[in-house]
């Protein structure tokens, strides 16, 4: 079974630009996940769908970040405009339902310069 | 407010010592995760459970749902296992959002 794929692996850019990020869940995964995970800290949720409907989107900073899954599966997340503190890596879980064991992708490596 | 802390933050040991590390939670809880993460790698899930005790080859999980406390263990360590150990507990509600520990990175020497 294939994992979650996340593309790009990683990403440089600087401050002010713009920025959007992949993700592909497990097939037929109905809830998936964006985690921000900053160095040193555990993963913070920012977004949280249930097929192509928002569950949770309350830690997400909504004047920069963007984020859709519109057709139920694969999902997108964007920073626009980038800051200096976007610099993390931004996780993507998908599970089979809510309270369900959530499988993770590989993540992507941000470094906002 | 919904707290997970994980204890020790670090921790070294030598191959084929006993390991644990803990993790308490601020209140009543659904689940509770405890996942790996080696460094530049993805994040693997090793448990959930909401009561007793799970056991997955060396691999050791126990809750004490009145306590709000969890605990994982790794008999006869290896090398392998260095990695950071995640803590993660469902604390309810309808999204059962998980709220993370910061981790704790465990070294196994040789």
């Amino acid at each position: 079974e294939a994992g979650v794929a996340q593309s790009p692996r990683y990403k440089i850019i600087e401050k002010r630009q713009s920025v959007a990020f992949w993700c592909n869940p497990i097939s037929g995964h109905a809830t998936l996940y964006w985690y921000q995970q900053i160095l040193g800290q555990g993963p913070k949720l920012l977004i949280q769908f249930q097929n192509n409907g928002v569950v949770d989107d309350s830690q997400l900073p909504k004047d920069r970040f963007s984020a859709e899954r519109l057709k139920g599966v694969d999902s997108t997340l964007k920073i626009q405009p980038a800051k200096l503190e976007d610099s993390a890596v931004y996780l993507c879980a998908s599970s089979f339902g809510l309270a369900e064991t959530q499988y993770f992708g590989p993540g992507t490596r941000l470094l906002v310069l | 407010k919904n707290e997970v802390e994980q204890s020790p933050q670090n921790l070294t040991a030598q191959e084929g010592e006993f390991i644990t590390i803990n993790c308490s939670y601020s209140v009543g809880i659904s689940a509770l995760h405890w996942l790996q993460q080696h460094p530049g790698g993805g994040i693997v899930s090793l448990f959930m459970l909401s009561s007793g005790k799970k056991k997955h080859g060396r691999l050791i999980a126990t809750i004490n749902i009145q306590e709000k406390h969890s605990s994982l263990h790794i008999t006869a360590s290896h090398p392998r296992d260095s990695a950071v150990y995640i803590c993660a507990a469902h604390f309810g509600g309808s999204n059962y959002k998980l709220t993370f520990g910061k981790g704790t990175l465990l070294t196994v020497n040789p």
